[in-house]
């Protein structure tokens, strides 16, 4: 009965460097949410995915970011050329359809640290 | 644009006394809400929800009331525990699409 999983749970990355942050959903959802914490802030939604596909990303970045949710494997937040603005907690949750009344399910989250 | 609003913080409540947190929200199309609880280095966990046809839920130790007039939402702990600190979030989903729109979080402390 495991829930969301995140991994890795701390990531140290110099300016300039890639970040691939994972997240596996609970079993049997098949949709996936992306929100970032910025230190002394509330969540914020950056992307929605569906397997293969991406319903809304108007939280993201324009440059840099990116998501994907694969047929086969976890989803994928990827950062290209980290700033230090990036650093931040990033929390993944999963819901097993879409919708205002399922809830969601956050993992632990990944702590990035650009140096 | 802060369309749910969490005005305070922090709070500090003495152990058994009722916690009082809340949230404002300015989106008048929004017609769920949910609480989350976050303990550090944890991610949120569901709380409880209240749909906009109600004006109140309870469960347990946790009551949600809502005033849609005033677009006031609060979350009432009682009685108030050592191990319900943590950061209480409020949310919204926005449209059909599930996206949640959160509060900047309120931190309670309670001490015994």
């Amino acid at each position: 009965n495991a829930g969301v999983m995140q991994n890795p749970r701390h990531l140290v990355r110099r300016r300039g460097q890639e970040a691939r942050l994972r997240c596996s959903p609970m079993k049997g959802h098949s949709h996936v949410y992306w929100y970032r914490q910025l230190p002394e802030e509330g969540l914020k939604f950056m992307v929605y995915l569906q397997k293969e596909n991406i319903i809304d990303e108007s939280g993201m970045p324009k440059e840099r970011f990116s998501a994907e949710f694969p047929k086969e494997g976890p989803s994928i937040l990827r950062i290209q050329q980290v700033v230090r603005g990036d650093s931040a907690a990033y929390f993944c949750a999963s819901s097993p359809g879409a919708g205002d009344y399922n809830e969601q399910f956050f993992g632990p989250g990944t702590r990035l640290t650009v140096l | 644009d802060q369309q749910v609003k969490q005005n305070s913080p922090s709070l500090s409540v003495q152990e058994g006394r009722i916690s009082i947190l809340n949230c404002d929200y300015t989106n008048s199309m929004f017609d769920y809400f949910l609480w989350y609880k976050k303990y550090p280095a944890e991610g949120p966990t569901f709380l409880i929800s209240i749909s906009s046809i109600k004006d109140k839920n309870e469960d347990g130790r946790f009551t949600v009331f809502l005033n849609k007039s005033a677009k006031h939402l609060s979350l009432h702990i009682v009685p108030s525990q050592p191990g319900d600190s943590a950061v209480y979030f409020c949310a919204a989903p926005y449209n059909q699409g599930g996206k949640l729109i959160f509060g900047q979080g309120t931190e309670l402390s309670v001490k015994p």
